[in-house]
């Protein structure tokens, strides 16, 4: 059973770019979330999505920064007009329907903002 | 409010043991546990739910007070491979980590 994966790893964008992050959830998951980390600190929630919903997306920023989880493919991060305070670890995390359950993190995006 | 985590850090000897405490202000329906290695992405260990359900890895125990909103993760025997930043995630289905404790185990 593969694991959450996503892709790009590692992401170079120059200021004022669109930055997107690509992630499959792990077979039988339908729970998708964002998290971010910035360098030396915790990891801090974004956005929680279920197919074709968003269910909370409270540590979104209000600009810039939205997501998505299709009913076919993978769930997008996507990130416009790229700050160099967008540099971070980007992680998605997935779960399986039903109640409180186990998240499984995927390996992770860093992007660069140069 | 996120987690309080303590200690913030810890180094050990192979073999010994460690206790990481985590403590919330706001109620939990459950408390999940995640190891960290630099550069890599959380690795699940534990959640813990109300009503004393447990579920995770076998070399590792804890426990959740729900009246307190504390949890106390235990590594005994501890191994090099241990080493790692620890956080716990308070969780209302999404996680809400704490800071976490940077163990490190030497040889």
């Amino acid at each position: 059973n593969a694991g959450v994966m996503q892709n790009p790893r590692h992401l170079v964008r120059r200021r004022g770019q669109e930055a997107r992050l690509r992630c499959s959830p792990m077979k039988g998951h339908s729970h998708v979330y964002w998290y971010r980390q910035l360098p030396e600190e915790g990891l801090k929630f974004m956005v929680y999505l279920q197919k074709e919903n968003i269910i909370d997306e409270s540590g979104m920023p209000k600009e810039r920064f939205s997501a998505e989880f299709p009913k076919e493919g993978p769930s997008i991060l996507r990130i416009q007009q790229v700050v160099r305070g967008d540099s971070a670890a980007y992680f998605c995390a997935s779960s399986p329907p039903g109640g409180e359950t186990e998240q499984y993190f995927g390996p992770g995006t860093r992007l660069t903002v140069t | 409010q996120q987690p309080v985590q303590s200690p913030q850090a810890v180094i050990l000897r192979e073999g010994e043991d460690a206790v990481i405490n985590c403590s919330s202000s706001k109620a939990l329906y459950s408390v999940h546990w995640y190891r960290q290695k630099h550069g890599e992405a959380p690795v699940f260990l534990m959640i813990l739910l109300k009503g004393g359900e447990q579920k995770g890895h076998e070399k590792i125990s804890a426990s959740f007070n729900e009246k307190k909103q504390q949890s106390s993760l235990y590594l005994t025997a501890s191994q090099l491979s241990y080493s790692g930043t620890y956080f716990c995630g308070g969780s209302n289905y999404k996680l809400t980590f704490g800071k976490g404790t940077l163990l490190t185990v030497n040889p």
